[in-house]
């Protein structure tokens, strides 16, 4: 697509239930990043995909994220037994892959608000 | 990835060049300069990057000084709309590598 697309735009959840997010990022990009943005605060990095490379997962706050992605397209943010500090916006990022500048030019999805009762 | 300062928040007048600056001391020689900016409510935005030569786009210009220690975002007419969280990130190209974003510049444009 002409864009990365985050689905859903809004989720609403009670604590305890499983949440995911969906990302399509621009085709042909191998790149794709999760974020988090806490209200007023900073992006905060989760987990970072790279061709069939093993994703970084470095940024993952607990055992309760989790996140895949099918091939170079789809990716699925899964929250499980959501807490109320997840409440957030969830950013996705893809980028091109390779050895230019290019790589660290990442488009951003307009992110899924999560909001946890 | 060399570290980055920036100032937390500045203030132009609209109609006026808004110049944002960025600290990168340690940045090594085959680290480029990338400027993001985020509008309030939106997702992050490229705006332009360079490695050692100044660079110009539809949105902005990039000064790097010559020993490539700080570099400087121009925004050459400052609109209402330009008010976002400017971030200025140094990094390696390729790789396999996060790119993470710090606090960055809160810059306000009023009338």
């Amino acid at each position: 697509g002409a864009g990365v697309s985050q689905s859903p735009s809004n989720k609403v959840t009670e604590k305890g239930k499983d949440v995911e997010l969906r990302c399509d990022p621009i085709s042909g990009h191998t790149a794709l990043y999760w974020y988090r943005q806490r209200l007023g605060q900073g992006l905060e990095f989760l987990i970072y995909f790279q061709g069939n490379s093993a994703p970084d997962k470095s940024g993952l706050p607990s055992d309760r994220f989790s996140a895949e992605r099918t091939g170079e397209s789809v990716s699925t943010l899964t929250i499980q037994r959501t807490q109320q500090e997840d409440s957030a916006v969830y950013l996705c990022a893809s980028s091109q892959s390779g050895g230019g500048p290019g790589a660290n030019v990442l488009t951003f999805g307009a992110g899924s608000r999560l909001t946890v009762l | 990835d060399a570290k980055t300062t920036q100032p937390p928040s500045m203030d132009c007048a609209e109609g006026r060049a808004a110049n944002l600056p960025c600290n990168h001391s340690t940045i090594s020689g085959n680290e480029y300069v990338y400027w993001y900016r985020q509008i309030h409510s939106q997702g992050p935005q490229y705006i332009i990057h360079g490695l050692k030569n100044n660079e110009t786009n539809e949105m902005a210009s990039l000064i790097i000084t010559e020993d490539r220690k700080s570099s400087t975002l121009i925004l050459p007419h400052a609109t209402l709309r330009d008010t976002a969280v400017y971030y200025c990130i140094v990094r390696v190209t390729g790789g396999y590598n996060k790119l993470i974003f710090g606090a960055g510049t809160r810059l306000a444009v009023h009338p």
